[in-house]
């Protein structure tokens, strides 16, 4: 069974640039997260869909983040415009059931913004 | 709110020695909790989810715990190897919430 896919792998922009990640979910999934990891921390939820559905976006800095994940399938984040203490790790999971299930993991995006 | 905290932060330990990492958590209402390994540069993988019902659960040489009246889990690994070198994070769930991800240990196995 694939595991949940993420790309790019890296990137680096400058302050005020836009940036987008995506994800692709283990197949049969329903729900899927998007996390920011910033370096020495634990994963901090930004975002939750259940099929193409918000279920949980309190903690996304809406301001400047989106995200969308159309047909319930794959999911974009986007930032924009970018600060530098946007400089983290990415991170993309996807369960089978809703939280708590058990979460998968992509192997992350990490941003650097200069 | 869910808060959860690691210790120790960061743990060095000769080859074949056995470890406990511990979680602790301030909200005793979980539903479960999972344990996760980190390679630098890497995602997140699962190593066990252990239901608030159960006591521990075993995979391999690891071993979990689950105290939720303590707010504890603890995670015991056997004769560790320095393949074990990763961060292990700890993450409660309660029910129809998310996972609270505590910060991590930062385990070093010397050869």
């Amino acid at each position: 069974e694939a595991g949940v896919a993420q790309s790019p792998r890296y990137k680096i922009i400058e302050k005020r640039q836009s940036v987008a990640f995506w994800c692709n979910p283990i197949s049969g999934h329903a729900t899927l997260y998007w996390y920011q990891q910033i370096l020495g921390q634990g994963p901090k939820l930004l975002i939750q869909f259940q099929n193409n559905g918000v279920v949980d976006d309190s903690q996304l800095p809406k301001d400047r983040f989106s995200a969308e994940r159309l047909k319930g399938v794959d999911s974009t984040l986007k930032i924009q415009p970018a600060k530098l203490e946007d400089s983290a790790v990415y991170l993309c999971a996807s369960s089978l059931e809703g939280p708590p299930g058990a979460q998968y993991f992509g192997p992350g995006t990490r941003l650097l913004v200069l | 709110k869910q808060e959860v905290t690691q210790i120790p932060a960061a743990l060095s330990v000769p080859e074949g020695e056995n470890l406990v990492l511990n979680c602790s958590f301030t909200d005793s209402a979980i539903y479960n909790l999972q344990w996760f390994r980190q390679d630098p540069g890497k995602g997140l993988t699962s190593l066990l989810l252990i239901q608030s019902s159960q006591r521990e659960q075993t995979s391999g040489r690891l071993n979990a715990s689950l105290d939720k009246s303590s707010g504890r889990s603890t995670l015991y690994i056997a004769a560790s190897q320095p393949g074990d070198s990763a961060t292990y994070l700890c993450a409660p769930g309660n029910y129809g919430q998310n996972f609270v991800f505590g910060p991590g240990t930062r385990l070093s196995v010397l050869p």
